[in-house]
Order: structure tokens, then C-alpha cells, then sequence
């Protein structure tokens, strides 16, 4: 089974500090995902990858970046942290198309839960 | 319009109950849909998959999927305590770029009482 593994757990930050939010998968996928989890508004994609060094916008980006320089990980950047970027943070990977079976299922991490007081 | 809704709940049901969580959508070009189960302080894990209208069942679980009306469905017979989580409802379709897109209904919570 792949797994994504995401080190920080709970994480409490300032407004203004810079926070790095790790993510790894050890199946070699490409295709790698940040997505945030609020209350009543589900799952909201912030960035993609699809290669090493290769990222996309989601529907929300503004106040994050994204880093892939080794294709197992994807690390999401918040320049400045501020309040309203307290939440869950969830990491996720899925196969390439080519795998025909489930390519388009998407494999979860444990995810992040940061407090930006 | 939201692309999908999905009622949040909380949805608290005895132990035993069948339970019917439902989503609904409005763009027809999705073709997958998916399940996931959201267990507290936990990441989401695929629980059903489905392609194209049906029922797919699994054990317990039966997914239902009617693209003429835009409408998906999960149901859990025989539901027991350790089915309370969050139920996320997803589907997907492919992109003119070579990849997918993937929406999530927000989620619906299930407490189930022993």
C-alpha cells in the first residue's frame, strides 16, 4: 500500500513566522497534492505537482508555495503565517494515468493541524 | 452554485441502523466517484470507487451512483460504532491537459451509539 507520511502532526505558530509543512510518499508517484480541510467547506486543493521541480496552482494559493526537488517529497511553504491559515493540512499522492486501475485515487496523509496564534 | 454538496450532519444513528449518506453535483462531465472515510485527527482513506451509474457493494457498505440525476449515494447496513467518522463524498473526470480533476463534498459526520 502506498503511504504518505506527513512529520508534523500538530504544529502552533506565530503570526508572521515561517512554516514548512513536509510531506513523503514511498511509492513513487508523480503526482503529489496539498489540499486544506475546514468546517464546512470540505477539501480545498492548494497546490499540485506532477513532476520533480514542476507545480501547478489549485484553487486557493495565495499565501502558500510549494517545493518538490525530490520526487517522494512535497513540502508546502506559508511565507508569513497568518490567522486565517490555521487549519488542517492534508498531503496526498496518487499514480500516474498510465496505471488504468484507480489512477485518479488519491492516497492521504495523516495530515497537519496548525494553530497560527 | 456549489460543483457538489453533501448535508454535513451530524448524522447520529443506533448501532444496527442503516445509514444513507447522499451528495449531489452539478457538472455531468464527472465519470469516478469515490467514498472516503475520515476517522478523527486522521487523513481520509478510500473506502469505495465506482465508475459510471450503479451499485457497487462491498460488505456493508453499498455505493449507488445515478448520472441522470447528478446524484450519489452511500449506504452502511448493519452500521456499527466503530463506522463513526467523516464521510467525504469525491468524484472526478479527466482534463484536455492529460490529468484529473477531483471535488470533495464537505463531509458528513456519522455517530453511531452502541
Amino acid at each position: 500500500d502506498v503511504k504518505v507520511t506527513q512529520s508534523s502532526r500538530y504544529l502552533v505558530k506565530r503570526t508572521g513566522e515561517k512554516v514548512f509543512l513536509e510531506c513523503v510518499q514511498d511509492m513513487d508517484h508523480e503526482n503529489m497534492f496539498w489540499y486544506r480541510q475546514d468546517p464546512g467547506l470540505g477539501l480545498r486543493l492548494i497546490y499540485f505537482s506532477y513532476d520533480v521541480k514542476m507545480k501547478e496552482k489549485g484553487d486557493i494559493p495565495e499565501g502558500y508555495s510549494v517545493s518538490r526537488e525530490k520526487k517522494e517529497r512535497f513540502s508546502l511553504i506559508l511565507e508569513s503565517a497568518s490567522t486565517n491559515q490555521t487549519s488542517m493540512y492534508l498531503c496526498a499522492s496518487r499514480p500516474p494515468r498510465t496505471e488504468l486501475s484507480r489512477a485518479n485515487v488519491l492516497t492521504f496523509g495523516a495530515g497537519s493541524r496548525l494553530t497560527v496564534l | 452554485q456549489k460543483e457538489v454538496e453533501q448535508d454535513p450532519g451530524p448524522l447520529s444513528v443506533p448501532e444496527g441502523a442503516i445509514v444513507s449518506l447522499n451528495c449531489t453535483y452539478s457538472n455531468s462531465a464527472f465519470q469516478y466517484f469515490m467514498w472516503y472515510r475520515q476517522y478523527s485527527r486522521k487523513g481520509p482513506e478510500l473506502l469505495m470507487y465506482t465508475y459510471s451509474s450503479g451499485n457497487k457493494e462491498d460488505g456493508r457498505f453499498t455505493a449507488q451512483v445515478d448520472k441522470s440525476s447528478k446524484y450519489i449515494s452511500l449506504f452502511i447496513r448493519d452500521s456499527q460504532p466503530s463506522d463513526s467518522a467523516t464521510y467525504l463524498c469525491a468524484m472526478s473526470r479527466y482534463l484536455n491537459t492529460g490529468g484529473f480533476k477531483t471535488i470533495f463534498g464537505a463531509g458528513t459526520r456519522l455517530f453511531v451509539k452502541a
